[in-house]
């Protein structure tokens, strides 16, 4: 079952603005992972925020979590040609055994330089 | 150099056929995983495994089957019984902990039937 949405599924920017994307789950967290997958390779975890978080960062990345609202933003600063990937939210739900995850649909960036 | 291969890279099977995909790591992960990716979407969980000798079904286990002999390696299988198995296959593995279930991606197999 798909627990994560993610909004845009598709959004289209040029090189040095900011992207966001949003992503919403249904059951409670243990935590929210953020991957990259460029077109045709395997995905590539990029950072992972605790129920008890509300904002970290990494780089140019800035993830925020609501428990409260069961959603989730990535925001990529001052984004570059190279940013150009498909962005999943996965979620750890609550009681889950064997550390599956659940993946969104994804949001497919594209960049243009 | 430590990671998570699967092979073959592109797979062409004719109708009828089973057709055995390889994924190994040396990250010493107890977990493995075996996802679906059809175009546009996102992952589909088939079967993964917490442990030697041991596996679960995940949503769309149906014409898929597994086996885990060696911490290594979790090959997969499918099976003629698949009706529409066209797809691209990942495998991931992790550490299963209070640390955090980070899950480290193969590149992927890319199964196509004739």
């Amino acid at each position: 079952s798909q627990q994560g949405e993610e909004d845009p599924q598709a959004l289209s920017i040029q090189e040095g603005e900011n992207a966001t994307m949003n992503c919403s789950y249904k059951t409670s967290i243990n935590n929210l992972q953020w991957y990259r997958q460029n077109s045709g390779r395997g995905l590539v975890h990029l950072i992972l925020i605790r129920s008890n978080e509300r904002e970290k960062h990494s780089g140019r990345l800035r993830v925020t979590l609501d428990t409260s609202k069961k959603s989730s933003s990535l925001l990529i600063t001052a984004s570059r040609a190279a940013d150009t990937a498909s962005y999943f939210c996965a979620t750890d739900a609550r009681g889950n055994q064997g550390g599956k995850l659940i993946f969104g649909q994804g949001t497919e960036l594209s960049v243009k330089p | 150099d430590g990671g998570i291969t699967q092979s073959p890279k592109y797979l062409f099977r004719k109708e009828g056929q089973n057709v055995t995909l390889s994924c190994e790591q040396n990250l010493n992960h107890d977990a493995m995983y075996w996802y679906r990716q059809d175009p546009g979407q996102g992952l589909r969980l088939i079967y993964y495994s917490q442990i030697v000798n041991d596996f679960q079904k995940g949503d769309i286990a149906e014409g898929y089957s597994v086996s885990r002999e060696k911490k290594e390696s979790f090959p997969l299988t499918v099976t003629s019984a698949q009706k529409n198995p066209t797809a691209f296959y990942l495998c991931a593995s992790s550490i299963i902990g209070s640390g955090g279930n980070e899950q480290f991606f193969g590149p992927g197999t890319r199964l196509t039937v004739l």
